[in-house]
């Protein structure tokens, strides 16, 4: 299957400071990409769609002046949570999904972010 | 409205026993797709199986197995002579159009 990789895998950051989390496809390109949050021992939610060239649509509840995502090109998405706090400790994890059917989605392998 | 229900959360078993690991969904679209996933402690989801609405036939891969159930909105996964490997947390997921419903999740762990 195609491959999607996120970088980093892992962060540490202080309080106040913004972090930066990229989702590349590495051998087709993505029109859309998803984000998703998950907290320890809880299922994959998903906080925003993002499709090449235009703005991300947000789930409710999201903050999308805090989670910024950028879709800037057919094989890269970024997720900047920014002023981020302890509460936005988590696991994210992006998918991607190509030009090909709507079940070839492809998860990447997450970003363990914690704040102190 | 879709909906993925995994009525089990946590699951024990004793190495080399089998166990079934339920997966409820609900959706009025007559296209749509199920998947189970696998989330080993490393939290990287690991792809186990595909399947769209227009195909009930059940698979075998090894020691493990599905049985779709369109009937009952059923796609149950059944591991068997279970691992100590097979301890993880198995997620059933829906997709209509291009997006995921996820369950909330099986913790499963194998006791050696």
């Amino acid at each position: 299957g195609a491959v999607v990789s996120q970088h980093p895998s892992r962060v540490i950051c202080k309080s106040g400071t913004s972090v930066k989390i990229e989702c590349r496809s590495l051998d087709f390109q993505a029109t859309t990409m998803f984000w998703y949050r998950q907290f320890p021992k809880q299922s994959l939610m998903l906080m925003a769609t993002s499709n090449e060239g235009s703005k991300a649509t947000y789930e409710q509840g999201v903050e999308k002046d805090k989670f910024l995502i950028n879709h800037a090109s057919l094989t890269l998405s970024t997720l900047t949570v920014t002023s981020a706090h302890p509460e936005d400790s988590s696991f994210y994890i992006c998918s991607a999904h190509g030009l090909a059917a709507s079940y070839e989605q492809y998860f990447g392998p997450g970003t363990r972010l914690t704040v102190t | 409205a879709q909906k993925v229900t995994q009525a089990q959360t946590e699951i024990s078993v004793v190495e080399k026993e089998d166990v079934t690991l339920d997966c409820v969904y609900e959706t009025r679209d007559t296209t749509y797709y199920l998947f189970w996933y696998k989330q080993p402690p490393s939290g990287e989801l690991v792809f186990l199986i595909r399947r769209n609405s227009f195909d009930e036939q059940n698979e075998i891969s090894g020691r493990y197995s599905w049985n779709f159930q369109k009937s009952t909105s059923s796609f149950n996964f059944t591991i068997t002579a279970s691992q100590v490997v097979d301890s993880a947390v198995y997620f059933c997921a829906l997709i209509v159009g291009n997006q995921f419903y996820f369950g909330t999740g099986t913790s499963l762990t194998v006791i050696p």
